[in-house]
């Protein structure tokens, strides 16, 4: 998986409890995105990175934070998590255009999140 | 409406079939487009993809982009089991962070 390795890979927890979901990346690319994957949905972008501290919103950021304080780590939290949060999570890396490997997004393993 | 549509299948055809996978999209600023293959609790790995509009091919994989038509393609020739997977069709625009948007994938099998 490109050097990216997501924490937890499986997760329980209960409606209103905060959640962090960690990737970390060893390839130094400068991009780092979060999506969620749902049946009927595809992927659907969180939020993203385009560099240390700098983030974005995605399509659907409601209910989600990020933080980037370090080239390798980007970390995304529920701070309060509702049902409608179970979902598979990914973390994606890339680098900008005009780089090699610039059009391609590396995806990690996934964290698997149930919100009881 | 969602921006990117795709048949979510599920797609099933006997090992050596010529496979039709397919996509339409509504925002014309899209100029990258890319299929990507997710095996069953994996992440996505690219496929291929392709700038603007044509065709592009890679060993027995073909990417086709019609932008007058608003529409994908993939096809897969002598398919084999090893290619059952859901394939998912990306698209972006040029400028900006590179946020893709995803089709609902389509989960292929291929019977031996």
């Amino acid at each position: 998986d490109a050097g990216i390795t997501q924490s937890p890979r499986h997760k329980v927890t209960e409606t209103g409890t905060p959640v962090t979901l960690r990737c970390h990346q060893t390839e130094n690319h400068r991009y780092m995105y979060w999506y969620r994957q749902d049946p009927g949905h595809g992927l659907r972008l969180i939020h993203y990175s385009y560099g240390v501290k700098d983030t974005d919103k995605g399509e659907v950021s409601d209910g989600y934070s990020v933080s980037r304080s370090k080239t390798e780590d980007f970390l995304l939290t529920l701070e309060s998590a509702t049902s409608s949060q179970t979902s598979v999570y990914f973390c994606a890396i890339s680098e900008p255009d005009g780089r090699a490997s610039g059009n391609e997004q590396f995806f990690g393993p996934g964290t698997r999140l149930t919100v009881l | 409406q969602k921006e990117v549509e795709q048949d979510p299948g599920p797609l099933s055809v006997p090992e050596g079939a010529i496979v039709s996978l397919n996509c339409t999209y509504s925002n014309s600023a899209f100029q990258y487009f890319m299929w990507y293959r997710q095996y069953s609790r994996k992440g996505p790995e690219l496929l291929m993809y392709t700038y603007s509009s044509g065709n592009k091919e890679d060993g027995r994989f073909t990417a086709q982009v019609d932008k007058s038509s608003k529409y994908i393609s993939l096809f897969i020739r002598d398919s084999q089991p090893s290619d059952s997977a859901t394939y998912l069709c990306a698209m972006r625009r040029i400028q900006g962070a590179q946020k893709l948007v995803f089709g609902q994938g389509t989960r292929l099998t291929i019977n031996p």
